[in-house]
């Protein structure tokens, strides 16, 4: 079965040092997520990308997030100055036709900024 | 907020019990999606329930939805101790374009 794939699994790294997320969406899904959870709480969206541009972003999505489909196939999401409370599981997903289907998650990294 | 809520919080059972979990939101769906997530994991996505249909079977599990209400809930019949997870639901706006908004979810433990 066709699966998402994230790396790295774990990330730890120093506070305001940038980190880049990588994620393989499955081939064939046109819609692609970043979630997040900080343990043992909700999972919280952050962000939607349709046809190479973001077509949603939550308040959490500030100025320094980024993401981007560099090569038709990868979905990175970048942190450019982490802080403490970046801390969570963050996790891509994809969709073949957005909300209307179920989505496909990835097994998420887990950021820990010291 | 369209954010599901889930209830209850956390859930203990035996095996071989039926396990039902609610969800209820705030503004109209296009459809509501029920996810798993086993300890440290992604999601895993269940069912799907569109606004225009009442319930849903899928193997064990049986999703209901009230529209008028704005709840749904999740029945896990003649559970095992397999299906200890947390279980979200997640709301798709009607809007086109947005994505899936999730509820804090339950936590259920199915014991032998």
């Amino acid at each position: 079965e066709p699966e998402v794939t994230q790396t790295p699994s774990h990330q730890v790294t120093q506070m305001g040092q940038e980190v880049i997320l990588r994620c393989v969406p499955i081939s064939n899904h046109l819609y692609f997520y970043w979630y997040r959870q900080i343990l043992g709480q909700k999972v919280e969206f952050l962000v939607s990308f349709y046809n190479n541009e973001i077509s949603e972003k939550s308040e959490i999505f500030d100025d320094q997030f980024s993401v981007e489909r560099p090569d038709g196939s990868n979905f990175t999401l970048k942190i450019r100055s982490t802080k403490l409370e970046d801390s969570a599981m963050y996790f891509c997903a994809s969709s073949e036709l957005g909300t209307n289907y179920g989505y496909t998650f990835g097994s998420g990294t887990r950021l820990t900024v010291v | 907020s369209q954010q599901g809520e889930e209830d209850p919080q956390a859930l203990s059972i035996q095996e071989g019990e039926n396990a039902t979990m609610n969800c209820s939101y705030k503004t109209s769906i296009n459809n509501l999606q029920w996810y798993r997530q086993n300890s440290g994991r992604g999601l895993v996505h269940l069912i799907l329930i569109r606004s225009n249909e009442r319930e849903k079977h899928s193997g064990r599990l049986r999703v209901t939805l009230d529209t008028s209400k704005k709840s749904s809930s999740l029945l896990i019949t003649a559970s095992r101790a397999a299906d200890t997870a947390s279980y979200f639901c997640a709301t798709a706006p009607n809007q086109a374009g947005t994505a899936l908004i999730f509820g804090k979810g339950t936590t259920l433990s199915v014991s032998s």
